[in-house]
Protein backbone atom coordinates (compact mmCIF):
# COMPACT_ATOMS: atom_id res chain seq x y z
CA UNK A 1 0.00 0.00 0.00
CA UNK A 2 0.90 3.93 -0.67
CA UNK A 3 1.59 6.25 1.58
CA UNK A 4 2.15 9.79 1.77
CA UNK A 5 3.89 12.51 3.97
CA UNK A 6 3.56 16.29 3.97
CA UNK A 7 6.12 17.92 6.14
CA UNK A 8 4.10 20.78 7.10
CA UNK A 9 0.58 20.92 7.63
CA UNK A 10 0.59 24.94 8.24
CA UNK A 11 3.00 27.70 6.53
CA UNK A 12 2.58 31.29 6.39
CA UNK A 13 4.87 33.45 4.11
CA UNK A 14 4.75 37.04 2.96
CA UNK A 15 4.18 37.66 -1.06
CA UNK A 16 7.00 37.39 -2.83
CA UNK A 17 8.80 34.86 -0.38
CA UNK A 18 9.51 32.10 -2.00
CA UNK A 19 7.80 28.61 -1.26
CA UNK A 20 8.80 24.73 -0.85
CA UNK A 21 6.51 22.00 0.02
CA UNK A 22 7.58 18.65 1.27
CA UNK A 23 6.28 15.23 -0.15
CA UNK A 24 7.50 12.13 0.33
CA UNK A 25 5.81 8.76 -0.36
CA UNK A 26 6.35 5.49 0.30
CA UNK A 27 5.86 2.79 -2.46
CA UNK A 28 7.90 -0.27 -3.91
CA UNK A 29 6.45 0.15 -7.09
CA UNK A 30 6.33 3.14 -10.00
CA UNK A 31 4.06 5.53 -9.12
CA UNK A 32 2.51 8.44 -10.60
CA UNK A 33 2.71 11.67 -8.80
CA UNK A 34 0.52 14.49 -8.36
CA UNK A 35 -0.53 18.12 -6.44
CA UNK A 36 -3.42 19.52 -6.59
CA UNK A 37 -4.86 22.46 -5.16
CA UNK A 38 -8.14 23.66 -3.03
CA UNK A 39 -8.78 27.01 -3.19
CA UNK A 40 -11.14 28.35 -0.33
CA UNK A 41 -14.81 27.26 -1.54
CA UNK A 42 -13.55 25.58 -4.92
CA UNK A 43 -13.24 21.62 -5.38
CA UNK A 44 -9.56 20.29 -5.83
CA UNK A 45 -7.83 21.44 -8.61
CA UNK A 46 -4.89 19.47 -10.67
CA UNK A 47 -1.55 21.77 -9.84
CA UNK A 48 0.90 19.44 -11.63
CA UNK A 49 1.36 15.89 -12.72
CA UNK A 50 4.69 13.33 -13.24
CA UNK A 51 4.15 10.34 -15.00
CA UNK A 52 8.04 10.08 -16.33
CA UNK A 53 10.50 11.71 -17.90
CA UNK A 54 12.11 14.85 -17.09
CA UNK A 55 11.49 14.37 -13.13
CA UNK A 56 11.67 18.60 -13.26
CA UNK A 57 7.63 19.21 -13.96
CA UNK A 58 6.21 22.62 -14.36
CA UNK A 59 2.53 23.17 -13.97
CA UNK A 60 0.07 26.28 -13.75
CA UNK A 61 0.64 29.76 -12.29
CA UNK A 62 4.20 29.10 -11.83
CA UNK A 63 4.05 25.82 -9.93
CA UNK A 64 7.04 23.59 -10.21
CA UNK A 65 8.19 19.93 -8.59
CA UNK A 66 11.31 17.90 -8.88
CA UNK A 67 10.66 14.17 -8.72
CA UNK A 68 13.71 12.49 -6.80
CA UNK A 69 13.38 8.77 -6.98
CA UNK A 70 16.28 7.97 -4.69
CA UNK A 71 14.44 10.29 -1.68
CA UNK A 72 10.78 9.39 -2.55
CA UNK A 73 10.29 13.16 -2.39
CA UNK A 74 8.57 15.44 -5.36
CA UNK A 75 8.59 19.04 -3.58
CA UNK A 76 6.27 21.80 -4.63
CA UNK A 77 7.85 25.04 -5.81
CA UNK A 78 7.73 28.36 -6.65
CA UNK A 79 10.13 31.21 -6.87
CA UNK A 80 7.64 34.24 -5.13
CA UNK A 81 3.99 33.81 -4.11
CA UNK A 82 1.24 35.63 -4.56
CA UNK A 83 -1.59 36.58 -2.09
CA UNK A 84 -3.54 34.45 -4.48
CA UNK A 85 -1.76 31.25 -3.54
CA UNK A 86 -3.50 31.00 -0.20
CA UNK A 87 -5.09 27.89 -0.82
CA UNK A 88 -4.37 24.08 0.31
CA UNK A 89 -2.17 21.59 -1.32
CA UNK A 90 -2.28 18.24 -1.26
CA UNK A 91 0.45 15.42 -2.44
CA UNK A 92 -1.05 12.51 -4.39
CA UNK A 93 0.33 9.33 -5.19
CA UNK A 94 -1.09 5.81 -7.47
CA UNK A 95 0.46 3.29 -8.78
CA UNK A 96 1.80 3.38 -12.32
CA UNK A 97 0.21 0.47 -14.44
CA UNK A 98 -0.22 -0.21 -18.30
CA UNK A 99 -4.10 -0.78 -17.60
CA UNK A 100 -6.78 -0.44 -14.90
CA UNK A 101 -6.67 2.10 -13.13
CA UNK A 102 -5.59 2.95 -8.99
CA UNK A 103 -6.79 5.64 -6.75
CA UNK A 104 -4.93 8.10 -5.22
CA UNK A 105 -3.22 7.84 -2.09
CA UNK A 106 -3.26 11.78 -0.94
CA UNK A 107 -1.66 13.21 1.74
CA UNK A 108 -2.78 15.10 4.98
CA UNK A 109 -2.68 18.83 3.26
CA UNK A 110 -0.70 21.81 3.78
CA UNK A 111 -2.70 24.79 4.57
CA UNK A 112 -0.82 27.65 3.16
CA UNK A 113 -1.65 31.32 3.70
CA UNK A 114 0.40 34.25 1.83
CA UNK A 115 -0.03 37.78 3.62
CA UNK A 116 -0.13 41.15 1.33
CA UNK B 1 -17.01 23.38 -19.84
CA UNK B 2 -19.18 21.31 -17.56
CA UNK B 3 -17.52 19.63 -14.76
CA UNK B 4 -18.07 16.94 -12.52
CA UNK B 5 -21.24 17.84 -10.53
CA UNK B 6 -22.27 16.49 -7.26
CA UNK B 7 -25.45 16.59 -5.18
CA UNK B 8 -26.52 17.32 -2.96
CA UNK B 9 -23.57 19.74 -1.87
CA UNK B 10 -25.08 19.35 1.82
CA UNK B 11 -27.12 16.72 3.70
CA UNK B 12 -28.10 16.34 7.26
CA UNK B 13 -28.86 12.81 8.41
CA UNK B 14 -30.01 11.26 11.45
CA UNK B 15 -28.45 8.45 12.57
CA UNK B 16 -29.56 5.34 11.18
CA UNK B 17 -30.95 6.77 8.74
CA UNK B 18 -30.06 5.96 4.74
CA UNK B 19 -28.20 8.56 2.19
CA UNK B 20 -27.63 8.68 -1.54
CA UNK B 21 -24.89 10.95 -3.06
CA UNK B 22 -24.86 11.42 -7.01
CA UNK B 23 -21.97 12.21 -8.74
CA UNK B 24 -22.27 13.45 -12.66
CA UNK B 25 -18.84 12.67 -14.57
CA UNK B 26 -17.34 14.72 -17.38
CA UNK B 27 -18.97 13.48 -20.13
CA UNK B 28 -17.10 10.52 -22.00
CA UNK B 29 -15.11 10.26 -18.62
CA UNK B 30 -14.63 6.04 -18.69
CA UNK B 31 -13.17 6.04 -14.97
CA UNK B 32 -14.88 7.11 -11.96
CA UNK B 33 -13.61 7.53 -8.71
CA UNK B 34 -15.13 8.00 -5.14
CA UNK B 35 -13.15 9.52 -2.03
CA UNK B 36 -14.00 10.29 1.36
CA UNK B 37 -12.41 13.28 3.20
CA UNK B 38 -12.67 14.04 6.81
CA UNK B 39 -12.10 16.84 8.34
CA UNK B 40 -8.35 18.40 8.26
CA UNK B 41 -7.46 14.88 6.51
CA UNK B 42 -6.94 14.08 2.57
CA UNK B 43 -9.17 13.19 0.78
CA UNK B 44 -9.49 8.79 1.05
CA UNK B 45 -10.04 6.26 -1.59
CA UNK B 46 -13.56 4.47 -1.18
CA UNK B 47 -14.19 2.82 -4.50
CA UNK B 48 -13.33 3.16 -8.21
CA UNK B 49 -15.05 2.43 -11.74
CA UNK B 50 -14.89 1.35 -15.10
CA UNK B 51 -17.24 2.40 -17.57
CA UNK B 52 -20.10 0.38 -15.58
CA UNK B 53 -17.56 -2.43 -13.79
CA UNK B 54 -16.95 -1.59 -10.66
CA UNK B 55 -12.89 -2.95 -10.96
CA UNK B 56 -12.06 -2.08 -7.03
CA UNK B 57 -14.42 -1.13 -3.58
CA UNK B 58 -11.08 -2.25 -1.42
CA UNK B 59 -11.60 1.53 -0.04
CA UNK B 60 -14.94 0.78 1.00
CA UNK B 61 -14.89 1.11 5.10
CA UNK B 62 -17.83 -1.57 5.65
CA UNK B 63 -20.69 -3.04 3.82
CA UNK B 64 -22.80 -0.17 4.80
CA UNK B 65 -21.24 1.43 2.12
CA UNK B 66 -22.60 0.57 -1.11
CA UNK B 67 -22.19 2.14 -5.11
CA UNK B 68 -22.94 1.56 -8.25
CA UNK B 69 -22.84 3.48 -12.12
CA UNK B 70 -25.31 1.28 -13.82
CA UNK B 71 -24.78 2.87 -17.06
CA UNK B 72 -21.46 3.99 -16.78
CA UNK B 73 -21.88 7.79 -16.64
CA UNK B 74 -23.46 8.96 -13.08
CA UNK B 75 -23.13 7.26 -10.04
CA UNK B 76 -24.77 6.72 -7.08
CA UNK B 77 -22.94 6.25 -3.29
CA UNK B 78 -25.38 5.05 -0.70
CA UNK B 79 -24.60 5.33 3.14
CA UNK B 80 -26.96 2.65 4.74
CA UNK B 81 -27.62 3.03 8.89
CA UNK B 82 -25.77 5.73 8.54
CA UNK B 83 -23.15 6.62 11.94
CA UNK B 84 -21.67 9.14 13.16
CA UNK B 85 -18.29 8.61 12.12
CA UNK B 86 -19.53 8.70 8.62
CA UNK B 87 -19.71 12.31 8.58
CA UNK B 88 -17.30 13.78 6.07
CA UNK B 89 -17.22 15.24 2.04
CA UNK B 90 -17.43 13.19 -0.65
CA UNK B 91 -15.89 13.40 -3.43
CA UNK B 92 -15.93 12.47 -7.24
CA UNK B 93 -13.66 12.69 -9.63
CA UNK B 94 -13.55 11.46 -13.44
CA UNK B 95 -11.23 10.75 -15.59
CA UNK B 96 -11.00 10.33 -19.55
CA UNK B 97 -8.97 6.92 -19.83
CA UNK B 98 -6.75 4.64 -16.73
CA UNK B 99 -3.94 6.65 -16.04
CA UNK B 100 -5.38 10.02 -17.04
CA UNK B 101 -5.21 12.88 -13.79
CA UNK B 102 -8.97 12.86 -12.30
CA UNK B 103 -11.13 15.81 -12.30
CA UNK B 104 -12.74 16.71 -9.22
CA UNK B 105 -15.87 17.44 -8.31
CA UNK B 106 -17.34 19.86 -5.53
CA UNK B 107 -18.16 17.22 -2.67
CA UNK B 108 -21.25 16.56 -0.72
CA UNK B 109 -21.28 17.14 3.01
CA UNK B 110 -22.50 14.76 5.02
CA UNK B 111 -23.34 15.35 8.61
CA UNK B 112 -24.68 12.62 10.42
CA UNK B 113 -26.51 14.02 13.65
Amino acid sequence: AQSVSQHNHHVILSEAASLELGCNYSYGGTVNLFWYVQYPGQHLQLLLKYFSGDPLVKGIKGFEAEFIKSKFSFNLRKPSVQWSDTAEYFCAVNAASGGGADGLTFGKGTHLIIQP
Amino acid sequence: GAGVSQSPRYKVAKRGQDVALRCDPISGHVSLFWYQQALGQGPEFLTYFQNEAQLDKSGLPSDRFFAERPEGSVSTLKIQRTQQEDSAVYLCASSLYEDQPQHFGDGTRLSIL
